[in-house]
């Protein structure tokens, strides 16, 4: 069975950083393409971050020079490391396998509050 | 950046009725597109991919169509788990695969 668990979400001052897991089981990380989508408060989705399977990576403007996308394939573990946080980065983050995502995990919230 | 719109914002809609949703690309997608349904504290939900395939265990009352830049997302007779948002997302060529900003079908 395909399962995604996030973690490493909480509360960060505003110019901090955290680094987001997600452990994958049932499949293999670097056989997909993974990505993070971001959900603030009340708002809709928005796409972050992908890591193909050849290991390209892509980030929107909104996170470009400030977040990191990353697997370990020995853990089957995809990553997202935040620096530079400001407020409006506050969502609930979801890691999702594949283009059209058929698989996404529950989520972890990541606050960013002074 | 292609740009996802998605209409209308809302829709009213009593059990047992259809509705019609709508997403619109600001430029050509082919057919890599999706839609999803995400219900309060949950994780989105991939109902199509590639405009008109059913996911796995999608009941048939859902049904997508289009390609290029005009998309429908039809839902046949809602039922009461149906009440939700419903979001389409491309994924063509290169990122970013951005979404619309959904659709939410509430109980009339």
């Amino acid at each position: 069975e395909v399962q995604l668990v996030e973690s490493g979400g909480g509360l960060v001052q505003p110019g901090g950083s955290l680094r987001l897991s997600c452990a994958a089981s049932g499949f293999v990380v670097s056989g997909h393409h993974m990505n993070w989508v971001r959900q603030a408060p009340g708002k809709g989705l928005e796409w972050v971050s992908i890591i193909y399977s050849g290991g390209s990576t892509y980030y929107a403007d909104s996170v470009k020079g400030r977040f990191t996308i990353s697997r370990d394939i020995s853990k089957n573990t995809l990553y997202l490391q935040m620096n530079s946080l400001i407020p409006e980065d506050t969502a609930v983050y979801y890691c999702a396998r594949d283009g059209a995502a058929g698989h996404w995990g529950q989520g972890t919230l990541v606050t960013v509050s002074s | 950046e292609i740009v996802m719109t998605q209409s209308p914002a809302t829709l009213s809609v009593s059990p047992g009725e259809g509705a019609t949703l709508s997403c619109r690309a600001s430029q050509s997608v082919s057919s890599n597109l999706a839609w999803y349904q995400q219900k309060p504290g949950q994780p989105p939900r991939l109902l199509i991919y590639g405009a008109s395939t059913r996911a796995t265990g999608i009941p048939a009352r859902f049904s997508g169509s289009g390609s290029g830049t005009d998309f429908t997302l039809t839902i046949s007779s809602l039922q009461s788990e149906d009440f939700a948002v419903y979001y389409c997302q491309h994924y063509n060529n290169w990122p970013p695969w951005t979404f619309g900003q959904g659709t939410k079908v509430e109980i009339k």
